[in-house]
Parts: structure tokens; C-alpha cells; sequence
């Protein structure tokens, strides 16, 4: 099955600084790469995703990377904000592309 | 966020007992998942259903039953032979079957085994 590591476990940064998370994933025939993210107290959401076809997405502060050939994939938050505070979620499909899997997850914190 | 619920928010059981969550959506979506949330462990699938009547273990099944008799319902029984079942269980679904939907998640139900 399919192994996603994901790094840090913990982030933290101040306002304004940019923030990069990163994941990698084991099985080649993945192509769809989502990011989510849960606020505390609150349900994950998808905020961003990636397709194999392109290596680079962005949507206002935020932007994911992929490098197929590597098998890694990076979210980049830039200008950061309180309220992109939250544990931010990678995930890659399964070799039959039925189910994602996970990652660990990572805690970002932006300080003031 | 509307559009997918559990119940109940917080369940409280003693060892040994079968407990059932639920989890419901109106979203006519066709595909429904169970996810369990340990800290620093992520989301980790424990079943998922592609179709009405049918389902498929997710990569912690054991301890674990579901059934899907309607298209909006998707409960998940949580039984005495789970071996740690504390933790906080999350309910998604999306539209079409396959990883590469969205997935919208329900707000979680936290179960605490005494």
C-alpha cells in the first residue's frame, strides 16, 4: 500500500514569514496529491490539490510543488497569518486510486 | 460544512461494550469513510464504502464493522474487540467513489472507553 511521510510534526513561525511543508509518498502510480487542513476544534478541509500533469498550483497564499521523479510534494504558505493556524494534512491514493492515505500531519503555529 | 453529521459529539462506554456511531449525509454523495484520529498518527481509514451495500476495509479494519443499507447512512460499530477504541472518529464522503474526489468531512465524534 501506499506510504506517505510527512515533516515537521510541529511548525512554528511569525506573522508574515512563509511557511513549507513536506511529504513524500512510495507508490510511482499515485497522481493526485490534496492538502488538508483542520483549525482546532474544527473538521478538516481540502485547501489546496495537485495533479500529476502540473508541478506547481497556487491559490492566493498558498501553493503545492511536485516533483513526480522524487516522489515529494511540498505545500508553501507565504505571508502567514494568524489564522493559518491549524494541522495541515497531505494524503496520496492508493495504487487502485479508491482510498488516500494520510500523513502524519503538521502543527503550524503563527506567532504574532 | 453543512451536509454530513455524527452523532452523538461525545460517547462514554465501559470495556467490553459494542458501541455504534453514527454518521449521515444529504449530500447524495455516493462515497462514505471512516476515519480514526490519534494524535501524531494523522487520519488512518478503518472502512470505506464506494456504493450503497457495499464496503471495504481501510488499513485498520480489525475491531472494526460498518454497514451501507442506505446511500446517505454509513455507521460504524465500534466492537468489544477493538483493543484501544479512545479516540475521536471522523466521517467523510464525496461525491463519486475514488481518491481523487474531495472529501468532506463530518465534525467527529470523540468515544472514550472507561
Amino acid at each position: 500500500g501506499e506510504n506517505v511521510e510527512q515533516h515537521p510534526s510541529t511548525l512554528s513561525v511569525q506573522e508574515g514569514d512563509s511557511a513549507v511543508i513536506k511529504c513524500t509518498y512510495s507508490d510511482s502510480a499515485s497522481n493526485y496529491f490534496p492538502w488538508y487542513k483542520q483549525e482546532l476544534g474544527k473538521r478538516p478541509q481540502l485547501i489546496i490539490d495537485i495533479r500529476s500533469n502540473v508541478g506547481e498550483k497556487k491559490d492566493q497564499r498558498i501553493a503545492v510543488t511536485l516533483n513526480k521523479t522524487a516522489k515529494h510534494f511540498s505545500l508553501h504558505i507565504t505571508e502567514t497569518q494568524p489564522e493559518d493556524s491549524a494541522v495541515y494534512f497531505c494524503a496520496a491514493p492508493d495504487g487502485t486510486a479508491s482510498k488516500l492515505t494520510f500523513g502524519t500531519g503538521t502543527r503550524l503555529q503563527v506567532t504574532l | 460544512d453543512g451536509g454530513i453529521t455524527q452523532s452523538p459529539k461525545y460517547l462514554f462506554r465501559k470495556e467490553g461494550q459494542n458501541v455504534t456511531l453514527s454518521c449521515e449525509q444529504n449530500l447524495n454523495h455516493d462515497a462514505m469513510y471512516w476515519y480514526r484520529q490519534d494524535p501524531g498518527q494523522g487520519l488512518r481509514l478503518i472502512y470505506y464504502s464506494q456504493i450503497v451495500n457495499d464496503f471495504q476495509k481501510g488499513d485498520i479494519a480489525e475491531g472494526y464493522s460498518v454497514s451501507r443499507e442506505k446511500k446517505e447512512s454509513f455507521p460504524l460499530t465500534v466492537t468489544s474487540a477493538q483493543k484501544n477504541p479512545t479516540a475521536f472518529y471522523l466521517c467523510a464522503s464525496s461525491i463519486l467513489a475514488g481518491a481523487e474526489n474531495e472529501q468532506f468531512f463530518g465534525p467527529g465524534t470523540r468515544l472514550t472507553v472507561l
